[in-house]
């Protein structure tokens, strides 16, 4: 089943902090996220596998709430280069180190 | 490290001809890579699991036949669509995960597919 993401669209200024949640009817395995700009491949970010987890690569950080079965991804002091459109890919455990099931996207765009 | 390739990037066809999509992991071994098709603005809807040595793992409602899938080696795999159609344009992306890592997926560049 595929994880529910929100919210679908956000805009922000330069600067602004904004949160983008990712949310599964199943237990979780792993949650990855991904950064895809138009016309282009998903770009890798991160990956929890961890109930717990926080990690962070500059300014953009993400948790795994997995009693809760959902992740967060958190864009702080945004810039320009942000923008784009964040998927989130969940893996169960019937399927660990196999295929992930991606969310609908968050479409993110930063202005100046 | 973790490069993933796709040829070509882009390719325009003519119905009922078929295209094939070649997908390598540069300087990682993948014993499992995917493919997934994307229409505009909607998210990554995977067709199949492409395992090396053995046949593909297709997704519920596509179909084999139309889209053949060969995983010849570690670093290669190709996606073939048969007898194309229009409704057949997409943007196909394939992913390998590195075996090496903590399953992180790479994503190639992607090849936009049109059928004329």
């Amino acid at each position: 089943q595929q994880p529910v993401q929100s919210p679908q669209a956000v805009i922000l200024r330069e600067g602004e902090d904004a949160v983008i949640n990712c949310s599964s009817s199943k237990a979780l395995y792993s949650v990855h996220w991904y950064r895809q700009k138009h016309g282009e491949a998903p770009v890798f970010l991160m990956i929890l596998l961890k109930g717990g987890e926080q990690k962070g690569h500059d300014k953009i950080s993400a948790s795994f709430n997995e009693k809760k079965q959902q992740s967060s991804l958190y864009l702080t002091a945004s810039q320009l280069s942000y923008s784009g459109t964040y998927f989130c890919g969940t893996e169960g455990w019937e399927a660990a180190g196999n295929k992930l099931t991606f969310g609908g996207g968050t479409r993110v765009l930063v202005k100046p | 490290g973790a490069v993933v390739s796709q040829h070509p990037s882009w390719v325009i066809c003519k119905s009922g001809t078929s295209v094939k999509i070649e997908c390598r992991s540069l300087d990682f071994q993948a014993t499992t890579m995917f493919w997934y098709r994307q229409f505009p603005k909607q998210s990554l809807m995977l067709m199949a699991t492409s395992n090396e040595g053995s046949k593909a793992t297709y997704e519920q409602g596509v179909e084999k036949d139309k889209f053949l899938i060969n995983h010849a080696s570690l670093t290669l795999s190709t996606l073939t669509v048969t007898s194309a159609h229009p409704e057949d344009s997409s943007f196909y992306i394939c992913s390998a995960r590195d075996q090496g890592g903590v399953y992180e997926q790479y994503f190639g560049p992607g090849t936009r597919l049109t059928v004329t």
